[in-house]
């Protein structure tokens, strides 16, 4: 099984609510990450979590706080978000924390954020 | 500050044509060059990678070339396929977990 998934698919939100995203692997992976992607732009790096610690925080803001309660799982808490932060919120996963030669990235499909 | 330069950023071509895209990058230490392809709706996926001591690789239709004196990178699909028409985003990394992207490349196959 080579798959990330993440729930839900979509996700509409005011910029009063909290929400949460949730992502999902069962490849035995200990690195997962977070991150987001504005149409038509790369994926931009927010968080990395290295056998469920949180290694890396690429200056994300406060209002998007990262949870990893088990090695399989994966959320993103959202809280008082702003309208430019609509964007697809991807996972990814990868053996460990290291390079890229025989460590691949396998992403989800992501979750589609609106705030309105 | 973008570490890796990709270009066209989109390209239409006819079905069974060759479609190319090039990544150019400044940074010597970068030691993994993978290029994603990601569809409408969907997250990025490898298609393939090279390391900077191979000149070329092919699987499939897709061959990377890869000029280390250049510091340029580019990916070729032959007998290009409307099922290709996705979004192509290079990438290097430096023997650790950060990828820095290309800008993307929109490929769209005319049947």
């Amino acid at each position: 099984d080579t798959e990330v998934t993440q729930t839900p698919k979509h996700l509409v939100m005011g910029m009063t609510n909290k929400k949460s995203l949730k992502c999902e692997q069962h490849m035995g992976h200990r690195a997962m990450y977070w991150y987001k992607q504005k149409a038509k732009k790369p994926p931009e790096l927010m968080f990395v979590y290295s056998y469920e610690k949180l290694s890396i925080n690429e200056s994300v803001p406060s209002r998007f706080s990262p949870e990893c309660p088990n090695s399989s799982l994966l959320n993103l808490h959202l809280h008082a978000l702003q309208p430019e932060d609509s964007a697809l919120y991807l996972c990814a996963s990868s053996q460990r924390l290291a390079g890229g030669w025989d460590n691949e990235q396998f992403f989800g499909p992501g979750t589609r954020l609106t705030v309105l | 500050q973008q570490q890796v330069k990709q270009s066209p950023q989109s390209l239409i071509v006819q079905k069974g044509g060759i479609s190319i895209i090039n990544c150019a990058y400044e940074n010597t230490a970068f030691d993994y060059f993978p290029w994603y392809q990601q569809f409408p709706g969907k997250g990025p996926a490898l298609l393939i990678a090279i390391r900077p001591d191979v000149s070329e690789k092919k699987e499939g239709r897709f061959t990377i070339s890869f000029n280390k004196s250049a510091k340029q990178f580019s990916l070729h699909i032959m007998d290009s396929q409307p099922g290709d028409s996705a979004t192509y985003f290079c990438a290097a990394s430096m023997d650790d977990y950060k990828l820095s992207f290309g800008a993307g490349t929109t490929v769209t196959v005319r049947a």
